[in-house]
């Protein structure tokens, strides 16, 4: 069935990183553009990033992580990934990756389950 | 950015009413080409991740049930829910896919009264 799975969270102090990976499987991974979206505790839905298979603006930022976050994609693994650097106690949250028809979007169809982080010292 | 306001914050309803929510972009989602609006509903309840309940702003994604409806065009959304039932509490976000960055409403909690 169509699956994410999100895994690589966990506690971190301020100023180090961390890097989160989503296996996708149940579909042609090429056919979406994959997002990561984040929630802090209590707090709504905030974009994080989002790559695309195709198209020359593959990769775009939300300003609270542009120059810190760095999203990526294995299409032979069907795997997206997102390397945290330089983490800050606001970006505790709990990420989710989703994934975003790419030739005629209608909203993130699937989510992952999440993976929870926790930035403390 | 286009920013993407809910009204109410939280709403209490009781079993078998009706719960509207809704939802104010700050510039227009729709697209004049095809005429659609590229607004979607999420439902999320506690310890879940979203799930997709709308697209295109009317369109109810496979599996909702039909007491779950979208409205508006535009710039002002609403999602309606007809005979809440209990198992619809949950915190409901609004998210366009008009252009990047995508962007959510705030969340309105609905509860049972």
């Amino acid at each position: 069935q169509v699956q994410l799975v999100e895994s690589g969270g966990g506690v971190v102090q301020p100023g180090r990183s961390l890097r989160l990976s989503c296996a996708a499987s149940g579909f042609t991974f090429s056919n979406y553009g994959m997002h990561w979206v984040r929630q802090a505790p209590g707090q709504g839905l905030e974009w994080v990033a989002v790559m695309w298979y195709g198209g020359t603006d593959k990769e775009k930022y939300a300003d609270s992580v542009k120059g810190r976050f760095t999203i990526s994609r294995d299409n032979s693994k069907n795997t997206l990934y997102l390397q945290m650097n330089s983490l800050r106690a606001d970006d505790t949250a709990v990420y989710y990756c989703t994934r975003e028809l790419e030739l005629e979007a209608y909203g993130m169809d699937v989510w992952g389950q999440g993976t929870t982080v926790t930035v403390s010292s | 950015d286009i920013v993407m306001t809910q009204s109410p914050d939280s709403l209490a309803v009781s079993l078998g009413e009706r719960a509207t929510i809704n939802c104010k972009s700050s510039q227009s989602v729709l697209y004049n080409s095809n005429n659609k609006n590229y607004l979607a509903w999420y439902q999320q309840k506690p310890g879940q991740p979203p799930k997709l309940l709308i697209y295109w702003a009317s369109t109810r994604e496979s599996g909702v049930p039909d007491r779950f409806s979208g409205s508006g065009s535009g710039t002002d959304f609403t999602l309606t829910i007809t005979s809440l039932q209990a198992e619809d509490v949950a915190v409901y976000h609004c998210q366009q896919y008009y252009n990047s960055p995508r962007t959510f409403g705030q969340g309105t909690k609905l509860e049972i009264k």
